[in-house]
């Protein structure tokens, strides 16, 4: 089974710089992904790691490290726009993805 | 092009009622998905398919049962709901597990 863990909610000011931590415990890990869901919407696909190291697209930037269960989301140059929940999920293959709770990121003005 | 689309968008449906939440992409995708949202919990599989012809359980497939006739349809069949199914049910389609899921709009359900 999977235990995926990261903070429920953040706030952050506009313009500023926000970091979402996922840990995880899992076996046969394959790689991990993060979605973007707005309230009231579908996940959107954001960011995939399977090796270690950083991963940067555009304003947003994926970290992983497998030795340690660790994966973090950063989000610069925060936006009104970006306020939203940020999704961690794990995939061990064969098809199966399993989601942590979410963190919902607050941006104010 | 469509995507993914899921139908209905709502429901209210009396506990006991059969039920069945369609979902079809154009993507050629192999592999689909169904998850639950539940407020705290996350997203959770419920069932999932490899390709055509084939289905696998998920987390929680308890009370729920799919199939898979063909590439572009998933249809998910509460055969007879209870009030605990109440959530917000997404379909998802990937070309393989290590390619991005993209997400139906969902469909918003109510067990009375």
């Amino acid at each position: 089974g999977q235990n995926i863990d990261q903070p429920t909610e953040m706030t952050a000011t506009e313009g500023a710089i926000v970091q979402i931590n996922c840990t995880y415990q899992t076996s046969g890990f394959n790689g991990l992904f993060w979605y973007q869901q707005h309230a009231g919407e579908a996940p959107t696909f954001l960011s995939y790691n399977v090796l270690d190291g950083l991963e940067e697209k555009g304003r947003f930037s994926s970290f992983l490290s497998r030795s340690k269960g660790y994966s973090y989301l950063l989000l610069k140059e925060l936006q009104m726009k970006d306020s939203a929940s940020y999704l961690c999920a794990v995939t061990q293959g064969d098809y199966k993805l399993s989601f942590g709770a979410g963190t919902t990121v607050t941006v104010r003005a | 092009t469509a995507g993914i689309t899921q139908a209905p968008t709502s429901q209210i449906l009396a506990a006991g009622r059969s039920m069945t939440l369609r979902c079809t992409q154009d993507m050629r995708h192999n592999a689909m998905y169904w998850y639950r949202q539940d407020l705290g919990l996350g997203l959770r599989l419920i069932h999932y398919s490899n390709t055509a012809g084939t289905t696998g359980k998920g987390e929680v497939p308890d009370g729920y049962s799919v199939s898979r006739a063909n590439t572009d349809d998933f249809p998910l069949t509460l055969a007879s709901a209870v009030p605990s199914q109440t959530s917000v049910y997404f379909c998802a389609s990937s070309l393989s597990s290590y390619n991005e899921q993209f997400f139906g709009p969902g469909t918003r359900l109510t067990v009375l």
